[in-house]
């Protein structure tokens, strides 16, 4: 089984603020994908990045795929309360082999 | 089309009763998964199937059993609960071959005493 380690696992902001959250492996994964999840609710992809050094943005959000496929990051750009939730990274590294992250969870404070 | 669908929401059961997690889907998906997620554990795969008729375990199957039904449904077994097994229960569909999506259903919060 392949680690993922999610930093950090709690984050409290207040809105307006930038963050970033990491995801790092000794592990190469062929792809990286970040999830959100709600309270009470199963977690909703976000996004998947394939390619080493790939950068997705989502409107405020921009998702980074280290070079080396071993790790990624999340930065949000002015927070807003409706960030609120778990955002967790998985790594996937064969066929049907997923590992996921611990988890952040953030809370944006208005 | 509802996507992954568990029951139930919610159980509260005592040491040593049994029970089963529903989990279905209608997207069609080939692949079928259960998670537990506990406090700064994250996701753990309990069991998944990759295909109707085929059940492979995951990082954490001691104690539990699963049966895949049908492509649509696919059920997790408690024998006998214990307080370990509190936790929440996921369901989970996706497609090899496409994006590697996983698709969650909403969750059964499960508490053993």
């Amino acid at each position: 089984t392949q680690l993922l380690e999610q930093s950090p696992q709690f984050l409290s902001i207040q809105e307006g603020e930038n963050l970033t959250v990491y995801c790092n492996s000794s592990s190469v994964f062929s792809s990286l994908q970040w999830y959100r999840q709600e309270p009470g609710e199963g977690p909703v992809l976000l996004v998947t990045v394939v390619t080493g050094g790939e950068v997705k943005k989502l409107k405020r959000l921009t998702f980074q795929f280290g070079d080396a496929r071993k790790d990624s990051s999340l930065h949000i750009t002015a927070a807003q309360p409706g960030d609120t939730g778990l955002y967790l990274c998985a790594g996937v590294w064969g066929y049907q082999k997923v590992t996921f992250g611990i988890g952040t969870k953030l809370q944006v404070i208005p | 089309n509802a996507g992954v669908t568990q029951t139930p929401k919610f159980q509260v059961l005592k040491t040593g009763q049994s029970m089963t997690l529903q989990c279905a889907q209608d997207m069609n998906h080939n692949s079928m998964y259960w998670y537990r997620q506990d406090p700064g554990m994250g996701l753990r795969l309990i069991y998944y199937s990759a295909s109707e008729g085929t059940t492979d375990k995951g990082e954490v199957p001691n104690g539990y059993n699963v049966s895949r039904l049908n492509k649509r449904e696919f059920s997790l077994r408690l024998e006998s609960a214990a307080p370990s097994q509190t936790s929440v229960y996921f369901c989970a569909s996706s497609e090899p071959g496409t994006d590697d999506t996983q698709y969650f259903g909403p969750g059964t919060r499960l508490t053993v005493l």
